[in-house]
């Protein structure tokens, strides 16, 4: 069973950082592109980031470039959200997600980062 | 590339047939994907390829359209199938979502 949690969400004052990782199991880690996607409270899905499985490529919304970084160690089958400046827009669910036709087949139950002073 | 979804809202009956259509700024031939969330949920993949069903998902839903235009139809509304639905595209990046059409019971 394929599946991908999440965890490193929590409370951070603007400017800070945090990060977050996803780790899964259940497929073949190092074969899939992995995406990031966020969800603002009350809002819609926001794609922030997408790294291919060998790491050779990585793509990032303007609204977190710069900012975040996204990478995977295959040898954990884990990937993970660098998370520096944060703001307040940047509150949100956030869900990793593998690639499939370039969304997500499978998702994580997300983490929730609230930046907030 | 702009996503556009339309309506953003829409009530309905079980066992209506419902219509949601996502216009695309551009041409992204059929890289396009529909999703549908849930309250407290990660969203769920219903279609990909504009058309085709992913694995597990009824019959009920379908999709259609290329170039810029695209429709997701259920065919008979049922009660499990109120939530919110996103089309999102992945013909470049940045991949781009529309802004949801939510579905609730009249």
């Amino acid at each position: 069973e394929v599946q991908l949690v999440e965890s490193g969400g929590g409370l951070v004052q603007p400017g800070g950082s945090l990060r977050l990782s996803c780790a899964a199991s259940g497929f073949s880690f190092t074969t899939y592109t992995m995406n990031w996607v966020r969800q603002a409270p009350g809002e819609g899905l926001e794609w922030i980031a997408s790294i291919v499985s060998s790491s050779n490529n990585i793509y990032y919304a303007d609204s977190v470039k710069g900012r975040f970084t996204v990478s995977r160690d295959n040898a954990k089958s884990s990937l993970y959200l660098q998370m520096n400046s944060l703001r307040v827009g940047d509150t949100a669910t956030y869900y990793c997600a593998r690639d499939y036709y370039g969304s997500g087949d499978h998702w994580g139950q997300g983490t929730l980062v609230t930046v907030s002073s | 590339i702009q996503m556009t979804q339309s309506p953003s809202s829409l009530s309905a009956y079980v066992g209506d047939r419902v219509t949601i259509t996502c216009r695309a700024s551009q041409d992204i031939s059929n890289y396009l994907v529909w999703l549908q969330q849930k309250p407290g949920k990660a969203p769920k993949s219903l279609i990909y390829a504009a058309s085709t069903l992913q694995s597990g998902v009824p019959s009920r839903f379908s999709g259609s359209g290329s170039g810029t235009d695209f429709t997701l139809t259920i065919s008979s509304l049922q009660p499990e199938d109120f939530a919110t639905y996103y089309c999102q595209q992945y013909n470049s990046h940045p991949r781009t979502f529309g802004g949801g059409t939510k579905v609730e019971i009249k």
